[in-house]
Protein backbone atom coordinates (compact mmCIF):
# COMPACT_ATOMS: atom_id res chain seq x y z
CA UNK A 1 0.00 0.00 0.00
CA UNK A 2 1.65 3.37 -0.68
CA UNK A 3 2.06 5.75 1.83
CA UNK A 4 3.03 9.16 2.28
CA UNK A 5 3.86 10.27 5.74
CA UNK A 6 4.22 13.71 7.22
CA UNK A 7 5.76 14.01 10.48
CA UNK A 8 3.00 15.81 12.03
CA UNK A 9 -0.66 16.68 12.31
CA UNK A 10 -0.72 19.27 14.02
CA UNK A 11 1.89 21.67 14.90
CA UNK A 12 2.36 25.40 16.85
CA UNK A 13 4.96 27.47 16.66
CA UNK A 14 6.31 31.20 17.51
CA UNK A 15 6.87 34.06 15.24
CA UNK A 16 9.96 34.00 13.97
CA UNK A 17 10.68 30.46 14.61
CA UNK A 18 12.58 28.15 12.39
CA UNK A 19 10.31 25.65 11.31
CA UNK A 20 10.87 22.40 9.34
CA UNK A 21 8.10 20.20 8.19
CA UNK A 22 9.07 16.84 6.65
CA UNK A 23 7.58 14.36 4.63
CA UNK A 24 8.53 11.04 3.80
CA UNK A 25 7.57 8.43 0.88
CA UNK A 26 7.83 4.92 0.23
CA UNK A 27 6.74 4.29 -3.30
CA UNK A 28 10.22 5.28 -4.38
CA UNK A 29 8.70 8.48 -6.69
CA UNK A 30 10.93 10.77 -8.32
CA UNK A 31 8.54 13.54 -8.45
CA UNK A 32 7.32 15.39 -4.96
CA UNK A 33 5.03 18.46 -3.90
CA UNK A 34 4.67 20.69 -1.30
CA UNK A 35 1.43 22.53 -1.15
CA UNK A 36 -0.46 24.63 1.20
CA UNK A 37 -4.52 25.03 1.54
CA UNK A 38 -6.37 28.33 2.92
CA UNK A 39 -10.09 28.28 2.80
CA UNK A 40 -11.81 29.47 -0.64
CA UNK A 41 -7.88 29.43 -2.17
CA UNK A 42 -7.32 25.65 -2.95
CA UNK A 43 -4.14 24.40 -2.94
CA UNK A 44 -1.24 26.47 -3.59
CA UNK A 45 2.04 25.27 -4.90
CA UNK A 46 4.74 25.84 -2.65
CA UNK A 47 8.36 24.06 -4.52
CA UNK A 48 8.40 21.10 -6.70
CA UNK A 49 11.16 18.54 -6.29
CA UNK A 50 11.89 16.60 -9.64
CA UNK A 51 14.27 14.40 -8.29
CA UNK A 52 17.27 14.41 -5.72
CA UNK A 53 18.36 18.01 -5.00
CA UNK A 54 16.53 19.14 -7.65
CA UNK A 55 13.90 21.80 -7.21
CA UNK A 56 11.64 23.94 -8.80
CA UNK A 57 9.42 27.27 -7.49
CA UNK A 58 6.03 26.52 -7.46
CA UNK A 59 3.66 29.34 -7.45
CA UNK A 60 3.69 30.55 -3.75
CA UNK A 61 7.86 30.20 -2.64
CA UNK A 62 8.59 33.12 -1.06
CA UNK A 63 9.28 32.92 2.79
CA UNK A 64 9.52 29.11 2.09
CA UNK A 65 12.74 26.72 1.37
CA UNK A 66 12.94 23.26 1.09
CA UNK A 67 15.29 20.21 0.95
CA UNK A 68 15.76 16.77 -0.59
CA UNK A 69 18.69 15.31 -0.12
CA UNK A 70 17.37 11.95 -0.17
CA UNK A 71 14.68 10.18 -3.12
CA UNK A 72 12.03 9.20 -0.21
CA UNK A 73 12.47 12.65 2.36
CA UNK A 74 11.29 16.51 1.04
CA UNK A 75 11.67 18.94 3.57
CA UNK A 76 9.84 22.20 3.71
CA UNK A 77 11.15 24.99 5.62
CA UNK A 78 9.78 27.98 7.10
CA UNK A 79 13.01 30.31 7.44
CA UNK A 80 11.66 32.46 10.03
CA UNK A 81 7.39 31.91 10.43
CA UNK A 82 5.18 34.28 10.31
CA UNK A 83 1.47 34.88 11.05
CA UNK A 84 0.56 34.73 7.49
CA UNK A 85 2.15 31.05 7.12
CA UNK A 86 -0.44 29.58 9.62
CA UNK A 87 -2.26 26.94 7.04
CA UNK A 88 -2.60 23.45 5.99
CA UNK A 89 0.76 21.81 4.84
CA UNK A 90 0.34 19.00 1.88
CA UNK A 91 2.53 17.00 0.57
CA UNK A 92 2.56 14.70 -2.36
CA UNK A 93 4.52 12.65 -4.86
CA UNK A 94 4.19 10.79 -7.83
CA UNK A 95 6.57 9.30 -10.94
CA UNK A 96 7.68 11.03 -13.06
CA UNK A 97 5.68 12.64 -15.66
CA UNK A 98 1.45 13.45 -15.52
CA UNK A 99 0.43 10.81 -13.33
CA UNK A 100 -1.87 10.52 -10.48
CA UNK A 101 -0.32 12.13 -6.96
CA UNK A 102 -0.56 10.58 -3.53
CA UNK A 103 -0.93 12.54 -0.75
CA UNK A 104 -0.06 12.63 3.01
CA UNK A 105 -2.55 13.44 5.40
CA UNK A 106 -1.91 16.85 5.72
CA UNK A 107 0.10 19.12 8.65
CA UNK A 108 -1.89 21.89 9.94
CA UNK A 109 0.58 24.90 11.48
CA UNK A 110 -0.37 27.70 13.32
CA UNK A 111 1.95 30.28 13.63
CA UNK A 112 1.28 32.51 17.30
CA UNK B 1 -2.03 31.52 -10.76
CA UNK B 2 -4.38 28.94 -10.63
CA UNK B 3 -5.43 26.18 -13.86
CA UNK B 4 -8.53 24.97 -12.65
CA UNK B 5 -11.17 26.47 -11.14
CA UNK B 6 -14.20 24.22 -10.01
CA UNK B 7 -18.00 25.21 -10.27
CA UNK B 8 -20.07 25.49 -8.09
CA UNK B 9 -18.31 25.99 -5.10
CA UNK B 10 -20.39 24.62 -2.85
CA UNK B 11 -23.36 22.52 -3.99
CA UNK B 12 -25.95 20.91 -1.43
CA UNK B 13 -28.08 17.45 -2.27
CA UNK B 14 -30.28 14.50 -0.92
CA UNK B 15 -29.01 11.60 -1.09
CA UNK B 16 -29.62 9.83 -3.86
CA UNK B 17 -29.64 12.50 -5.99
CA UNK B 18 -26.85 13.19 -8.28
CA UNK B 19 -23.92 15.56 -8.07
CA UNK B 20 -22.36 17.39 -10.64
CA UNK B 21 -19.15 19.21 -10.50
CA UNK B 22 -17.31 22.08 -12.85
CA UNK B 23 -13.96 22.44 -13.66
CA UNK B 24 -12.50 25.15 -16.18
CA UNK B 25 -8.80 25.56 -17.04
CA UNK B 26 -6.85 27.62 -19.16
CA UNK B 27 -3.59 26.39 -21.15
CA UNK B 28 -3.47 22.87 -23.09
CA UNK B 29 -3.02 19.32 -20.89
CA UNK B 30 -2.13 16.24 -21.38
CA UNK B 31 -4.81 15.22 -18.65
CA UNK B 32 -6.73 16.60 -16.10
CA UNK B 33 -7.37 14.41 -12.99
CA UNK B 34 -9.99 14.52 -10.16
CA UNK B 35 -9.27 14.40 -6.20
CA UNK B 36 -11.17 13.87 -3.40
CA UNK B 37 -10.79 15.56 0.11
CA UNK B 38 -12.22 14.63 3.19
CA UNK B 39 -12.19 17.25 6.16
CA UNK B 40 -9.24 17.92 7.37
CA UNK B 41 -7.44 15.68 5.66
CA UNK B 42 -5.24 14.48 2.18
CA UNK B 43 -6.38 14.13 -1.14
CA UNK B 44 -7.32 11.15 -2.89
CA UNK B 45 -6.94 10.61 -6.41
CA UNK B 46 -10.37 9.59 -8.11
CA UNK B 47 -9.98 9.40 -11.75
CA UNK B 48 -7.41 10.99 -14.30
CA UNK B 49 -8.93 11.15 -17.69
CA UNK B 50 -6.46 12.34 -20.62
CA UNK B 51 -7.15 14.83 -23.88
CA UNK B 52 -8.08 12.23 -26.23
CA UNK B 53 -10.72 10.59 -24.33
CA UNK B 54 -14.11 12.28 -24.01
CA UNK B 55 -15.84 10.36 -21.19
CA UNK B 56 -14.63 7.82 -18.32
CA UNK B 57 -16.33 6.48 -15.56
CA UNK B 58 -15.50 4.36 -12.67
CA UNK B 59 -17.73 2.98 -10.38
CA UNK B 60 -20.19 5.96 -9.60
CA UNK B 61 -18.33 8.27 -11.21
CA UNK B 62 -18.28 9.80 -14.57
CA UNK B 63 -16.05 12.51 -15.68
CA UNK B 64 -16.15 14.19 -19.44
CA UNK B 65 -13.67 16.36 -20.69
CA UNK B 66 -14.31 18.59 -23.35
CA UNK B 67 -10.94 20.12 -24.47
CA UNK B 68 -12.28 22.82 -27.25
CA UNK B 69 -14.00 24.19 -23.80
CA UNK B 70 -11.31 23.40 -21.25
CA UNK B 71 -13.86 22.20 -19.53
CA UNK B 72 -14.50 18.86 -17.74
CA UNK B 73 -17.23 17.37 -15.60
CA UNK B 74 -17.37 15.32 -12.73
CA UNK B 75 -20.78 13.42 -12.44
CA UNK B 76 -21.44 11.18 -8.69
CA UNK B 77 -24.44 9.58 -9.11
CA UNK B 78 -26.66 7.98 -6.53
CA UNK B 79 -25.28 9.90 -3.74
CA UNK B 80 -24.46 8.80 -0.30
CA UNK B 81 -24.20 10.35 2.94
CA UNK B 82 -20.59 9.23 2.72
CA UNK B 83 -19.88 11.60 -0.54
CA UNK B 84 -19.43 14.37 1.55
CA UNK B 85 -16.46 16.25 0.86
CA UNK B 86 -14.25 18.71 -1.40
CA UNK B 87 -13.48 17.57 -5.15
CA UNK B 88 -10.32 18.92 -6.68
CA UNK B 89 -9.46 18.88 -10.50
CA UNK B 90 -5.82 19.27 -11.13
CA UNK B 91 -4.20 19.36 -14.48
CA UNK B 92 -0.11 18.91 -14.98
CA UNK B 93 1.04 21.85 -16.29
CA UNK B 94 2.73 20.76 -19.66
CA UNK B 95 5.18 23.91 -20.05
CA UNK B 96 6.63 23.49 -16.55
CA UNK B 97 7.97 19.86 -15.33
CA UNK B 98 4.17 18.52 -15.41
CA UNK B 99 3.75 20.29 -12.18
CA UNK B 100 0.27 19.51 -10.44
CA UNK B 101 -1.85 22.47 -10.51
CA UNK B 102 -5.17 22.62 -8.69
CA UNK B 103 -8.25 24.68 -9.03
CA UNK B 104 -10.16 25.66 -5.63
CA UNK B 105 -12.62 22.43 -5.47
CA UNK B 106 -16.62 22.26 -4.70
CA UNK B 107 -17.85 21.42 -0.97
CA UNK B 108 -20.48 18.90 -1.62
CA UNK B 109 -22.67 18.15 1.02
CA UNK B 110 -24.74 14.70 0.75
CA UNK B 111 -27.58 15.24 3.28
CA UNK B 112 -29.38 12.20 4.81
Amino acid sequence: DVKVTQSSRYLVKRTGEKVFLECVQDMDHENMFWYRQDPGLGLRLIYFSYDVKMKEKGDIPEGYSVSREKKERFSLILESASTNQTSMYLCASRVPSDTEAFFGQGTRLTVV
Amino acid sequence: SQQGEEDPQALSIQEGENATMNCSYKTSINNLQWYRQNSGRGLVHLILIRSNEREKHSGRLRVTLDTSKKSSSLLITASRAADTASYFCATPRMDSSYKLIFGSGTRLLVRP
